[in-house]
């Protein structure tokens, strides 16, 4: 597609379980990024990811959050043992490659919002 | 820790009048700032971008202004219109590092 695609849209999941998030980011962009945004709060950097290797992981909350990139393309942000403060709208982003600049800006998805009961 | 602070989460503004988002950074190594726009159920978007190394940059409506002494810029809008109606964000990340710091948004309301 012509723009960065996110699945599930919505995903209502129960405390404990295990879920799983996918970025299917612009073809041809080889910076992908994860943030996570809280109810009135600002976009929260998770992760970011050139070409299969992700260079910072500091953003991730805590060890039940992992991410993986394969091929230079899709991404998948999995979230071990859910907890209800991981409910968020998580949002990934793409770029041509991962430095910041002119005509390298960042096209985002419209999010998986993650309800976790 | 909070780098980038959007202090207003609201703003309401008659349509042909200006419209000034402001934002403030702790961090004086940050190389770049953008200002991205989003629609409720949609991805942020682009909107415009400055460097450090400059103090204005504009783009049809669109003029951001950076006071790297203050630690501050600004997104003025002008005229705004009743479709620029949408929550604004401001980004600042340093190269090399690549890790983009959001403030936590500012919702403009444009009233016709």
């Amino acid at each position: 597609g012509a723009g960065v695609s996110q699945s599930p849209s919505n995903k209502v999941t129960e405390k404990g379980k295990d879920v799983e998030l996918r970025c299917d980011p612009i073809s041809g962009h080889t910076a992908l990024y994860w943030y996570r945004q809280s109810l009135g709060q600002g976009l929260e950097f998770l992760i970011y990811f050139q070409g299969n290797s992700a260079p910072d992981k500091s953003g991730l909350p805590s060890d039940r959050f992992s991410a993986e990139r394969t091929g230079g393309s899709v991404s998948t942000l999995t979230i071990q043992r859910t907890q209800q403060e991981d409910s968020a709208v998580y949002l990934c982003a793409s770029s041509l490659h991962s430095a910041p600049g002119d005509g390298n800006e960042q096209f985002f998805g419209p999010g998986t919002r993650l309800t976790v009961l | 820790d909070q780098q980038v602070k959007q202090n207003s989460p609201s703003l309401s503004v008659q349509e042909g009048r200006i419209s000034i988002l402001n934002c403030d950074y702790t961090n004086s190594m940050f190389d770049y700032f953008l200002w991205y726009k989003k629609y409720p159920a949609e991805g942020p978007t682009f909107l415009i971008s400055i460097s450090s190394i400059k103090d204005k940059n504009e783009d049809g409506r669109f003029t951001v202004f950076l006071n790297k002494s203050a630690k501050h810029l600004s997104l003025h809008i002008v005229p705004s219109q009743p479709g620029d109606s949408a929550v604004y964000f401001c980004a600042a990340v340093r190269y090399n590092f690549n890790k983009f710091y959001f403030g936590s948004g500012t919702k403009l309301n444009v009233k016709p």
